[in-house]
């Protein structure tokens, strides 16, 4: 399909391991954004990327999590020696953003990946 | 903060149209009101968006009062299917300035249920 696609679906990791979860946004779109949601509540905003650059990392909520986008296409998100605040579901957006820089498009999520730290 | 307000939940029979109300009496010039559903282990889903004008697609409609205070998103005629948390999010559209400025807020949702 064309959507956005995240791997993997599930992942479990015991507690102090680090995780690495991959996102594939929609071919030709601008901006990446990375969600987290905890169980019974919105998505909350981690970072976002302009292609390659990222110029938002404020909702990051430590130096354990970090993102990238080498190539302006796929993303991953890296969470170092995890800790169980840290299960949640990890949702991937991407969007269009015709013209550098300005925003001006929906977000099309994917279908996130769960996240369980025992 | 989400600057939105909506209700809780609501319930809806199958067949008729749904109305799901939005409060966003802080908007500002160059905020669009965008609507997403998020069904059960499933990412949101866009629905629809609008600046000041009432807007139609496929999937449902958008109603903007004229003082852009609030809006009402109408799935014409609900199924089953459209069971799902419903989220009203405001954002600017423009050039990026800085942190925050691309991202969407979520608030808590209205959960519709689908009543057979």
């Amino acid at each position: 399909g064309a959507g956005v696609s995240q791997s993997p679906r599930y992942k479990v990791a015991k507690r102090g391991q680090d995780v690495a979860l991959r996102c594939d946004p929609i071919s030709g779109h601008v901006s990446l954004f990375w969600y987290q949601q905890a169980l019974g509540q919105g998505p909350e905003f981690l970072t976002y990327f302009q292609n390659e650059a990222q110029l938002d990392k404020s909702g990051l909520p430590s130096d354990r999590f970090f993102a990238e986008r080498p190539e302006g296409s796929v993303s991953t998100l890296k969470i170092q020696r995890t800790q169980q605040e840290d299960s949640a579901v990890y949702l991937c957006a991407s969007s269009l953003d015709e013209g550098l820089g300005y925003n001006n498009s929906p977000l099309h999520f994917g279908n996130g990946t769960r996240l369980t730290v025992t | 903060d989400a600057k939105t307000t909506q209700p809780t939940s609501m319930d809806c029979a199958e067949g008729r149209a749904a109305n799901l109300p939005c409060n966003h009496s802080t908007i500002s010039g160059n905020e669009y009101v965008y609507w997403y559903r998020q069904i059960h282990s499933q990412g949101p889903q866009y629905i629809i968006h609008g600046l000041k004008n009432n807007e139609t697609n496929e999937m449902a409609s958008l109603i903007i009062t004229e003082d852009r205070k609030s809006s009402t998103l109408i799935l014409p005629h609900a199924t089953l299917r459209d069971t799902a948390v419903y989220y009203c999010i405001v954002r600017a559209e423009g050039e990026y300035s800085g942190a925050g400025s691309y991202q969407l807020t979520f608030g808590k949702g209205t959960k519709l249920s689908v009543i057979p």
